[in-house]
């Protein structure tokens, strides 16, 4: 069976110090994995992904994950925080080896910029 | 704006009551995925059709829900006899054709939140 953890539910930073959300998954075969992040009013928005290759992978708006298969994490980075970065972020992952489509996803966490 | 398109974004309905949505994806993408997202969870998934043919349906859609997508372009989620723990947000993602379907992102819509009272 697959899961994502999303150990903490709410992540304050200050304006321009760097931020890190957290993601660890649990799947029978090799992940592929997902990014996402949700605004007030907004649809989930496709952050980064990482399906092979490089273990740090770099998104949108300047986000970066590094993929660690021996610690199966895949935490969300960024260098400078943006206020506007303000939202709430889902790690999902899909299991190569059962072939299934869906993504499944964390439970999310909040992240506050604090200007 | 070319992206997902969900209707109705609101909806409420008395329990028993049968409610439709409709999802139009992204042009030509030939992947739909529905989904629930409830207070305080990630997004579940439901179903995912290929074109016009349903491939995968969770355990979460029981025999009150059934999704179609007749002509492979937009689809339809029903729900018969709703029930208060329906109450949820709705959402449909699309994602393109090319590419193998796993390694693909899915571009989701605004959702559709459905009320049950």
């Amino acid at each position: 069976a697959q899961s994502v953890a999303q150990p903490e539910d709410q992540v304050n930073v200050a304006e321009g110090n760097p931020l890190t959300v957290k993601c660890t998954y649990s799947v029978s075969g090799n992940p592929y994995l997902f990014w996402y992040v949700q605004y007030p009013n907004r649809g989930l928005q496709f952050l980064l992904k990482y399906i092979t290759g490089d273990n740090l992978v770099k998104g949108s708006y300047g986000f970066e994950a590094e993929f660690n298969k021996s610690q199966t994490s895949f935490h969300l980075k960024k260098p400078s925080a943006l206020v506007s970065d303000s939202a709430l972020y889902f790690c999902a992952v899909r299991d190569i080896q059962t072939g299934a489509n869906n993504l499944f996803f964390g439970t999310g966490t909040r992240l506050t910029v604090i200007p | 704006d070319t992206g997902v398109s969900q209707n109705p974004r609101h909806k409420i309905t008395k329990r028993g009551q049968n409610v439709t949505f409709r999802c139009d994806p992204i042009s030509e993408h030939n992947r739909l995925y529905w989904y629930r997202q409830t207070l305080g969870q990630g997004p579940e998934f439901l179903t995912y059709f290929q074109n016009e043919a349903q491939l995968e349906k969770s355990r979460l859609l029981s025999d009150r829900f059934s999704a179609e997508r007749p002509k492979g372009s937009f689809s339809t989620l029903e729900i018969q006899r709703t029930e208060q723990g329906d109450s949820a947000m709705y959402l449909c993602a699309s994602s393109p054709s090319s590419g193998h379907s796993m390694n693909t992102e899915a571009f989701f819509g605004q959702g559709t939140r459905l009320t049950v009272v």
